[in-house]
């Protein structure tokens, strides 16, 4: 089955930037997705379309894509941006039934 | 303002049944897909299925085909995740989504408030 792979972990200082990396060999073909989940909070979508942002999502993040990986860039971190992130996408064949998550990327402010 | 307003927590045995429910207003519930994703203690995401409410055309996950049922009643926005007989490992946050779909772009842009869902003898 496709696959998406994170990183399990990425720590920061505050003001930093922060890159988070999602792998996936159909990435070329599909658009990836990135949702932000804070403790005991439901996901939120930061990035569609690998590099929109929704309305409201600060503009310190953005989104990028090269080949079979895509990545979430955090601009001047701060502390409320500790969550844990996940990319989404689906498979290459297009069909309703293969949307597929990353593992997660728990992302720590210093 | 959109929003999906799911159902209260559930603690359950084994065995038994289970329909937990989400309802969609500030948007016309019959014309967008509406998606269920599990999320098990202290794990990831994970898609279990889409329903459109406009006319009850279902997908699910391999993983969840057989496993659960996914329904809507289109004259009252709603739509349902149910169980015939739960298992401990059912133990989970259960989130609606709104799920944006064509061909190329498939994603959630709004999510319930979750679901817990315990299963336990």
């Amino acid at each position: 089955s496709y696959e998406l792979t994170q990183p399990p972990s990425v720590s920061v200082s505050p003001g930093q930037t922060a890159r988070i990396t999602c792998s996936g060999d159909a990435l070329p073909k599909q658009y990836a997705y990135w949702y932000q989940q804070k403790p005991g909070q439901a996901p939120v979508l930061v990035i569609y379309k690998d590099s929109e942002r929704p309305s409201g999502i600060p503009e310190r993040f953005s989104g990028s894509s090269s080949g079979t990986t895509v990545t979430l860039t955090i601009s001047g971190v701060q502390a409320e941006d500790e969550a844990d992130y996940y990319c989404q996408s689906a498979d290459s064949s297009g069909t309703y039934a293969d949307v597929v998550f990353g593992g997660g990327t728990k992302l720590t402010v210093l | 303002e959109v929003q999906l307003v799911q159902s209260g927590a559930e603690v359950k045995k084994p065995g038994e049944s289970l329909k937990i429910s989400c309802k969609g207003s500030g948007y016309s519930f019959t014309s967008y897909w509406i998606g269920w994703v599990r999320q098990m203690p202290g794990k990831g995401l994970e898609w279990m299925g889409i329903i459109y409410p406009g006319d009850s055309d279902t997908r699910y996950s391999p993983s969840f085909q057989g496993q659960v049922t996914i329904s809507a009643d289109k004259s009252i926005s709603t739509a349902y995740l149910q169980w015939s007989s739960l298992k401990a490992s059912d133990t989970a946050m259960y989130y609606c989504v709104r799920q944006m779909t064509t061909v190329t772009t498939q994603y959630f842009d709004y999510w319930g408030q979750g679901t817990l869902v315990t299963v336990s003898s």
